[in-house]
């Protein structure tokens, strides 16, 4: 069965620090993967998707980047974390199949930067 | 481009009272369409998911959602509601130009009077 794991589920970081999200993927190849970011009364918004390895598409500017260096290993990342970077971070793959086209998700990620 | 808008940020109604969430998109072709509903420090739970046939779709929890191509809409529905609905509730769309983008609106709160 298909499965995604997101780590880790809370993390606090002090302004200026990196910061490293990882997301990966069972039970699939090849998926199309996303990052999300869920700010307070702000709704899901969509950061990169990556449709392959070392595919990466930005959706906004911002103070992140991502990486996937395996099928399926998405990772979020940021040299210097800034106030605004706090949020919830949720990892996303969807299958396309037709009438079983789905969305997974992780768990997702509450990141507070101090 | 493509997106998805949900107008109503909050709404608020009493148990047992009927529920319409609305949500239009704006796409060229006809997208795959989903309900999802997020409740307070949980993930994401699918609702129900529309891809083509019955313009009505019924999804878990005793919701529904009608597709209406004339007015890219796909409002969520529910005739009774219950205090436990109380939750966030995001539509959302699949693209499947472009390797395919999962695209959220910006959610609607809804809260449950007794």
């Amino acid at each position: 069965s298909q499965t995604i794991h997101q780590w880790p589920a809370t993390l606090v970081q002090p302004v200026g620090s990196p910061l490293s999200l990882e997301c990966t993927v069972e039970g699939t190849s090849n998926p199309n993967l996303y990052w999300y970011r869920q700010a307070a009364g702000r709704g899901l918004q969509l950061l990169f998707y990556s449709v392959g390895i070392g595919q990466i598409s930005s959706e906004v500017p911002q103070n992140l980047s991502a990486s996937r260096p395996q099928d399926r290993q998405f990772i979020l990342s940021s040299k210097k974390l800034l106030l605004s970077d706090s949020g919830f971070y949720l990892c996303a793959w969807w299958f396309y199949g037709g009438s079983n086209t789905e969305a997974f998700f992780g768990q997702g990620t509450r990141l507070t930067v101090v | 481009a493509q997106s998805v808008t949900q107008p109503d940020i909050h709404i608020t109604v009493s148990e047992g009272a009927s529920l319409e969430l609305r949500c239009n998109y704006s796409y060229g072709a006809t997208p795959y369409l989903f309900w999802y509903v997020q409740s307070p420090g949980q993930g994401l739970q699918l609702l129900l998911k529309y891809f083509s046939g019955d313009t009505l779709v019924q999804g878990i929890k005793g919701f529904e959602a009608e597709f209406k191509r004339s007015q890219s809409s796909f409002n969520l529905r529910k005739p009774s509601v219950h205090w436990s609905d109380a939750a966030e509730y995001f539509c959302a769309v699949v693209t499947y130009n472009q390797g395919g983008k999962l695209i959220f609106g910006q959610g609607t709160e809804l809260s449950v009077k007794p």
